[in-house]
């Protein structure tokens, strides 16, 4: 079955470091790819997508390229900011029908002033 | 605002009881995910619906049942709970069941703690 592998946590970082957090995966086909953000308290919210290869999606200074040689999406920002702390999920959604989204174990990031 | 909304936000009861979660599905949304996140398991998909009827399983307990009604919204019921049910059990809807790129849109989450 599909699944995702994402760097372990937790990840501190000083304001304005660069930050990567590694996502691969295993899918048959051509998968969707997603990263996902869960502030303090709230649920989780789409960060960016990218749906096939070689595709990047970004959001708010946030990057992540679908690598499908490497079966890689890692997520990356060139100078992070306190109000990006949060817990990062890496996840995907199988070409064929009848697919559930499937997560990866999530990343949390602290970032420090 | 993701518009789905899962109630009750928070829900505090003791082992052996049973409860319902309920989630309203963004409009026009058929499919319902539910997912479980505890502190050491991390984000544990259950069970989805689609368009009532159930479409994958993952996870999810003998103890716990879930549907999905005409009006789209969805119930998940756990019962017999133990202390290690305390979790945050979120909802989510998408428009379809795998349309390339379809997100899923996540509500707050229902808090439940087992005492």
């Amino acid at each position: 079955g599909n699944s995702v592998t994402q760097m372990e946590g937790p990840v501190t970082l000083s304001e304005e470091a660069f930050l990567t957090i590694n996502c691969t995966y295993t899918a048959t086909g051509y998968p969707s790819l997603f990263w996902y953000v869960q502030y303090p308290g709230e649920g989780l919210q789409l960060l960016l997508k990218a749906t096939k290869a070689d595709d990047k999606g970004s959001n708010k200074g946030f990057e992540a390229t679908y690598r499908k040689e490497t079966t890689s999406f890692h997520l990356e920002k060139g100078s992070v900011q306190v109000s990006d702390s949060a817990v990062y999920f890496c996840a995907l959604i199988g070409s064929f029908g009848n697919e559930k989204l499937t997560f990866g174990t999530g990343t949390r990031l602290t970032i420090i002033p | 605002d993701s518009g789905v909304t899962q109630t009750p936000k928070h829900l505090i009861t003791a082992t052996g009881q049973r409860v319902t979660l309920r989630c309203s599905p963004r409009s026009g949304d058929l499919s319902v995910y539910w997912y479980q996140q505890s502190l050491d398991q991390g984000l544990q998909f259950l069970i989805q619906y689609y368009n009532g009827e159930e479409r994958a399983k993952g996870n999810i307990l003998e103890r716990f049942s879930a549907q999905q009604f005409p009006d789209l919204h969805s119930e998940l019921n756990l019962s017999s709970l133990e202390l290690g049910d305390s979790a945050l059990y979120f909802c989510a809807s998408s428009p379809e069941v795998a349309v390339r790129g379809t997100e899923a849109f996540f509500g707050q989450g229902t808090r439940l703690t087992v005492v």
